[in-house]
């Protein structure tokens, strides 16, 4: 069986603070994907990075970085410089390969960021 | 990625009616999911929705209370059917592209709320 686990349910932080989003997983594949989901007070789900078991290089775009443990089964989810537009519900997920597989969700953690 | 809207954005609709959501992508999909968000918690995946076929439902989700179509690669609805209070929720449409990478995108969401 897959798990995703968010242990942090609410971080809230100040403008311009660096903040980290831990994300732990499990699974029995060799292959696999995990994925960040960033929700917003609108309510939809957008969609921000998907990392390939194989690959594990991290990734920066911008702000946003991302840190692929597989020893330790974390994709963990860093905002530096946070912004108050970075205040949302985010989500981690795990797919196994297939194409009938799909998504685990962990539970989410709500940041909010303070002016 | 694409286009995905959903009709309507939000409804507040009386116990013991049903509500249909609507879901278009402007590009043909291999996927399409239904998925449910609670207050306050995950989403969870209500059933894969099946171009020219019955949908494939999760467990604890039957047909008779969620109803879906699916009538070509670009479109399909959720019927939430004689509603209870219990229902209100965000329902969430998502797909998958056929390029093959697994990235799963959602649309806006439906905001439910039932009195």
């Amino acid at each position: 069986a897959q798990k995703v686990t968010q242990a942090q349910t609410e971080i809230s932080v100040v403008e311009k603070e660096d903040v980290t989003l831990d994300c732990v997983y499990e699974t029995r594949d060799t292959t696999y994907y995990l994925f960040w989901y960033k929700q917003p007070p609108s309510g939809e789900l957008v969609f921000l990075i998907r990392r390939n078991s194989f690959d594990e290089q991290n990734e920066i775009s911008g702000r946003y970085s991302w840190n692929f443990q597989k020893s330790t089964s974390s994709f963990n989810f860093t905002i530096t410089a946070s912004q108050v537009v970075d205040s949302a519900v985010y989500f981690c997920a795990l797919r196994r390969a297939g194409a009938n597989s799909k998504l685990t969700f962990g539970k989410g953690i709500t940041l909010s960021v303070r002016p | 990625s694409a286009v995905i809207s959903q009709k309507p954005s939000r409804d507040i609709c009386q116990r013991g009616t049903s509500l249909t959501i609507q879901c278009q992508v402007d590009s043909q999909v291999t996927m399409m999911f239904w998925y449910r968000q609670q207050p306050g918690q995950s989403l969870t995946l209500i059933a894969t929705a099946n171009q020219g076929s019955e949908a494939t439902y999760e467990s604890g989700f039957v047909i008779d209370k969620f109803p879906i179509s699916r009538p070509n690669l670009t479109f399909s609805t959720l019927t939430v059917s004689n509603m209870s209070p219990e229902d209100s929720s965000i329902y969430l449409c998502s797909v998958l592209f056929p390029s093959g990478v697994y990235e799963q995108y959602f649309g806006p969401g439906t905001r439910l709320t039932v009195t």
